[in-house]
């Protein structure tokens, strides 16, 4: 079934540890993004990728990376994790044009407890 | 600041009709998305408005106005299954998706 991939959906991580968070599209799709869910807030954009080898920060890039090395990868990674990291990941893809977003598909997730 | 308002819970009866509002003050407007998620699942797409007026999709319509800064989504025939959370997200002038907090739809029998 096409669509986005991520891994690991659950994850106990101790602080200070580094972890990637791994997100496949099958849609050849131009963008993705990855976005944090926490409760009561609204979906928080960390850092997205508009095409194949750019990415660019979102509205909470701090203690995140990412790397786009071709059109169906694009993997997330925390450094050295903190507490306030703890958070629902989604991956997300779209096939924009001319700047739009367009609609967003997003994997099942991955959850994430740093202690 | 950007800011996206619609209300935490909502409570409905089954086969009635419920209207989930959604407020914005954005840097620019470049449409307006509803999107569905429900309890430990990923958002999924239901409707995109750009220009004002009533867009309607089954069971589902959703309108805008940009002048008020004001959308809604309106479910009627509500079923069971239409428990969940729904996420309004404006589209500033910079192509960047600013999300409300979600509004979790109880649907009792």
């Amino acid at each position: 079934i096409a669509g986005i991939t991520q891994a690991p959906t659950s994850q106990i991580l101790a602080a200070g540890r580094r972890m990637t968070l791994r997100c496949t599209q099958d849609m050849r799709h131009n963008a993705m993004y990855w976005y944090r869910q926490d409760l009561g807030l609204g979906l928080r954009l960390i850092h997205y990728s508009n095409t194949a080898g750019t990415t660019g920060k979102g509205e909470v890039p701090d203690g995140y990376s990412v790397s786009r090395a071709n059109t169906d990868d694009f993997p997330l990674t925390l450094a050295s994790a903190v507490p306030s990291q703890t958070s629902v990941y989604f991956c997300a893809s779209s096939d924009s044009l001319a700047g739009n977003t367009g609609e967003l598909f997003f994997g099942e997730g991955s959850r994430l407890t740093v202690l | 600041g950007q800011n996206i308002d619609q209300p935490t819970e909502m409570t409905a009866t089954e086969g009635a009709i419920v209207q989930i509002n959604c407020t914005y003050q954005t840097s620019g407007f470049n449409g307006l998305f509803w999107y569905q998620q429900h309890a430990g699942e990923a958002p999924t797409f239901l409707s995109y408005n750009v220009l004002d007026g009533l867009e309607e999709k089954g069971r589902f319509s959703s309108f805008l106005s940009r002048s008020k800064g004001y959308s809604y989504l309106l479910l009627k025939e509500l079923q069971m299954k239409d428990s969940a959370s729904y996420l309004c997200a404006v589209e500033d002038s910079n192509y960047q998706l600013i999300w409300g907090a979600g509004t979790k739809l109880i649907i009792k029998p």
